[in-house]
């Protein structure tokens, strides 16, 4: 299985202020046809996950654009540019290359 | 576009339970539709996944036996299903779509599940 690894597991921030979220693969989710099969979601209290960013760098429908994502191969980074209230909760990436789809631990973000 | 899952349930180990997951305002033959298990120790697991068009199933490893992953076109509903419940199935369990790049773009509110003698 594909382990993915977040990092930082807990994240403070600073309303207006921006942060990254980093996660790492244990194989390349690099595909042959070029795209990079690596998700982010947010969970936010009492909700569903919902997906923010898929092929790496695309972002979903609806989602602000202070939300970006990048990497490629191993190495992949979720930023926001500009941190809002309504950004808490908990991030997570997937892995899409292979089954079994795995998740990472999570990032908690939270409001100092 | 939504997915609309059954209410949560509380169950005794050894009983057998199927929850179910409806979509709506899509063509629901034409996506897969995954189940996903979330638990505060083990955090988002992928169960599996069934393309209602065919009922072709693939399952995790670590789930394999342990559920039934199936689908009913003509209601537009996925189904979960425990032959024999463990305390250890107790969890939140998600439907979700699989759309564009692979990605889950759609998910269902919830099943809470709970297993308790």
């Amino acid at each position: 299985d594909i382990v993915m690894t977040q990092s930082p597991l807990s994240l403070p921030v600073t309303p207006g202020e921006p942060a990254s979220i980093s996660c790492r693969s244990s194989q390349s989710l690099l595909y042959s046809n070029g795209n990079n099969y690596l998700d982010w979601y947010l969970q936010k209290p009492g909700q569903s996950p919902q997906l923010l960013i898929y092929l790496g760098s695309n972002r979903a429908s609806g989602v602000p654009d202070r939300f970006s994502g990048s990497g490629s191969g191993t190495d992949f980074t979720l930023t926001i540019s500009r941190v809002e209230a309504e950004d808490v909760g908990v991030f997570y990436c997937r892995q899409a290359l292979q089954t079994p789809y795995t998740f990472g631990q999570g990032t908690k973000l939270d409001i100092k | 576009v939504q997915l609309v899952q059954s209410g949560a349930e509380v169950k005794k180990p050894g009983e057998s339970l199927q929850i179910s997951c409806e979509g709506s305002a899509y063509s629901f033959i034409s996506y897969w539709i995954a189940w996903v298990r979330q638990t505060p120790g083990k955090g988002l697991e992928w169960m599996g996944i069934i393309y209602p068009g065919d009922s072709h199933t693939t399952y995790s490893p670590s789930f394999q036996g342990q559920v039934t992953i199936s689908a009913d076109k003509s209601i537009s509903t996925a189904y979960l299903q425990w032959s024999s419940l463990k305390a250890s199935d107790t969890g939140m369990y998600y439907c979700v779509r699989r759309g564009l790049g692979d990605a889950f773009d759609v998910w269902g509110q919830g099943t809470d599940v709970t297993v308790s003698s």
